[in-house]
């Protein structure tokens, strides 16, 4: 399995509550990912990462914001939590532009 | 833009029938295909994949072709196990990843 956790993995938090999930990967791959899994929708992409600091929006990324200052880490942060984000969170890395490797992900209840 | 139209779930077959998953696909250009499988409570694992026309991609008796006159990319296996009960995504790659919706199977012994 590639080397990647996210933390937590569970979280309960309330409408308004900034809240910031955190990818790690030991791989030292070029490209890190997030995306939500809601039914119906398969995944879909919030942001990415091409390099430390190098980041741009993928398809829902309003309400959503990243950081990348390290190549390891890749941080995603609700600044002000809604019940519309509730989902799972899954990170994701690559080499390059191909196949991608996930992490275990995370299970978000905004209450 | 892109996208990937899969066969609708849920499916439940037998223990050792045959499947098949149906996977399309629209694309502005030539891109890598792949299935991924997740199982419950886990995160999507990389199944097989194809990165040019007629290329086979094969892992743990699963087997899909690259097709692009028909632009699909179906998933089969020839006898399956309670084990594949999962969700398949079907996914294409043009500098980003576009998924199908998923399809989930139940083998039911």
């Amino acid at each position: 399995d590639a080397g990647i956790t996210q933390s937590p993995r569970h979280k309960v938090t309330e409408t308004g509550t900034p809240v910031t999930l955190r990818c790690h990967q030991t791989e030292n791959h070029r490209y890190m990912y997030w995306y939500r899994q809601d039914p119906g929708h398969g995944l879909r992409l919030i942001h990415y990462s091409y390099g430390v600091k190098d980041t741009d929006k993928g398809e829902v990324s309003d309400g959503y914001s990243v950081s990348r200052s390290k190549t390891e880490d890749f941080l995603l942060t609700l600044e002000s939590a809604t019940s519309s984000q509730t989902s799972v969170y899954f990170c994701a890395i690559s080499e390059t532009t191909g196949e991608q490797y996930f992490g275990p992900g995370t299970r978000l209840t905004v209450t | 833009g892109n996208s990937v139209t899969q066969m609708e779930g849920p499916v439940t077959l037998s223990e050792e029938a045959f499947l098949t998953i149906n996977c399309t696909y629209t694309a502005t250009g030539y891109p890598s295909l792949f299935w991924y499988v997740q199982y419950p409570g886990e995160g999507l694992q990389l199944l097989l994949k194809a990165t040019k026309a007629d290329d086979k991609g094969s892992n743990k008796g699963f087997e899909a072709t690259y097709r692009k006159e028909t632009t699909s990319f179906h998933l089969e296996k020839g006898s399956v196990q309670v084990s594949d009960s999962a969700v398949y995504f079907c996914a294409l790659s043009l500098e980003k990843l576009t998924f199908g919706t998923g399809t989930r199977l139940t083998i039911i012994p």
